[in-house]
């Protein structure tokens, strides 16, 4: 089946360095990426959509310049967290999809953890 | 608008027990419904799905019935095993291709 590949799957920094997720589709090209944010015990937020080739559209209250999003092929897109802080803290997981009304593909997320 | 109301858990059960898991939905449109399971630490796998009324999504002795008359999407297995703890989220899906998840429930099976 369809597989989505999320790097690093924990990543432990300082407050103040910028993080980067990659999030890729290994065997299928992904026209739409989702990038969600879950808090401990909570469900997923979604922080943002990204078509390939134009700029992310973030839900409201997601800082764009905070949570840089690149979309720049059909099976890579990033999340870049800026001068991370620790309530940056939390587990962000990407999905891809393809048509509409198809189920996403999620990968294993990435815990981030801001000291 | 579009949203999803799921059972709150924690749910525990014996292993062998009976599984319901509530949801219902609000949605504009035809939505697919899915539900996807975390195992922890992990991302999120989907389970099953349905994408019309009365459909039935199965998968690993999980059986959701997509029912338009009550807007609602149980998750339901008849044994459960300690393999199933995990948090289960249903979702709905419109043709925006934006999914919307429930709050998510987490199921404990002890053996």
């Amino acid at each position: 089946g369809a597989v989505v590949s999320q790097h690093p799957s924990r990543v432990i920094c300082k407050s103040g360095t910028s993080v980067k997720i990659e999030c890729r589709s290994l065997d299928f090209q992904a026209t739409t990426m989702f990038w969600y944010r879950q808090f401990p015990k909570k469900s997923l937020m979604l922080m943002a959509t990204s078509n390939e080739g134009s700029k992310a559209t973030y839900e409201q209250g997601v800082e764009k310049d905070k949570f840089l999003i690149n979309h720049a092929s059909l099976t890579l897109s990033t999340l870049t967290v800026t001068s991370a802080h620790p309530e940056d803290s939390s587990f962000y997981i990407c999905s891809a999809g393809t048509v509409s009304n198809q189920p996403q593909h999620f990968g294993d997320g990435t815990r981030l953890s801001i000291l | 608008g579009n949203s999803v109301t799921q059972m709150e858990g924690p749910v525990t059960l014996s292993e062998e027990a009976f599984l319901t898991i509530n949801c219902t939905y609000t949605a504009t449109g035809y939505p697919s419904l899915f539900w996807y399971v975390q195992y922890p630490g992990e991302g999120l796998q989907l389970l099953l799905k349905a994408t019309k009324a009365d459909d039935k999504g199965s998968n690993k002795g999980f059986e959701a019935t997509y029912r338009k008359e009550t807007t609602s999407f149980h998750l339901e297995k008849g044994s459960v095993q300690v393999s199933d703890s995990a948090v289960y989220f249903c979702a709905l899906q419109t043709g925006a291709n934006n999914l919307f998840f429930g709050t998510g429930t987490r199921l404990t099976v002890i053996p």
